[in-house]
């Protein structure tokens, strides 16, 4: 079974306008990190968010958050107020238990629309 | 330098021959970790070190991969007889014992 789905090749968000990028996961482990990334064309993962098992409340950096549903096992990004710059790659990931690899989904490609 | 940086960022290779790509981890990262990502995929753990302990190599793909940190900073991927199918971003991250990975720029490997 796939750890992380992402279930969104592509989106498309008019400039200005929120988006949410959809990520479930798939683990029995009761300590993980959920991760978002941004890939540019230029290829460098840029880390936006992270939220813990633990977390009592929804994680937020900005223009992001991250929509936490622990029994849905969901972890969706909505990144409010779209700039042109946020077209890229989007991979939500996780990290079972400390110190350990991550598990990547296949990502979404957002492309912002001005 | 703040971040990871990995060289070369891009290398063309004969198939049959042998690379080596090198990661600068974030000064004082504990965890060094390299990911494959194949073109339109999300990356694929390759393996991880906390110091210069290999710790897990489980995701290597064959006997043909090779990876060192043999001071606990700097990290080699080496890839010997390469392979078309080895053509990909070899991605490597940093982190702080458990924490967030930091990720570099990626080598992009063509095997022609």
């Amino acid at each position: 079974a796939q750890k992380i789905t992402q279930t969104q090749p592509g989106m498309f968000v008019q400039e200005k306008e929120a988006v949410t990028l959809d990520c479930t996961y798939d683990t029995s482990d009761p300590s993980y990190g959920l991760f978002w990334y941004k890939q540019p064309s230029s290829g460098e993962m840029i880390f936006l968010i992270y939220q813990g098992s633990y977390d009592q409340q929804n994680a937020t950096e900005g223009r992001y958050s991250l929509n936490f549903q622990k029994a849905r096992k969901s972890a969706n990004l909505v990144i409010s107020a779209s700039q042109l710059g946020d077209s890229a790659m989007y991979f939500c990931a996780m990290r079972e238990g400390p110190g350990n690899q991550f598990y990547f989904g296949t990502g979404t490609s957002l492309t912002v629309i001005p | 330098g703040a971040g990871v940086s990995q060289s070369p960022r891009y290398k063309v290779a004969k198939r049959g021959q042998d690379v080596a790509l090198r990661c600068d981890p974030i000064s004082g990262h504990v965890s060094l970790f390299w990911y494959q990502q194949a073109l339109g995929q999300g990356p694929e753990f390759l393996t991880y070190f906390q110091n210069e302990a290999q710790l897990d190599k489980s995701g290597l793909p064959s006997d043909r991969f090779f990876a060192e940190r043999p001071e606990g900073s700097v990290s080699t991927l080496k890839i010997q007889r390469t392979q078309q199918e080895d053509s990909a971003v070899y991605l490597c991250a940093s982190s702080f014992i458990t924490d967030t990975q930091y990720f570099g720029p990626g080598t992009r490997l063509t095997v022609l």
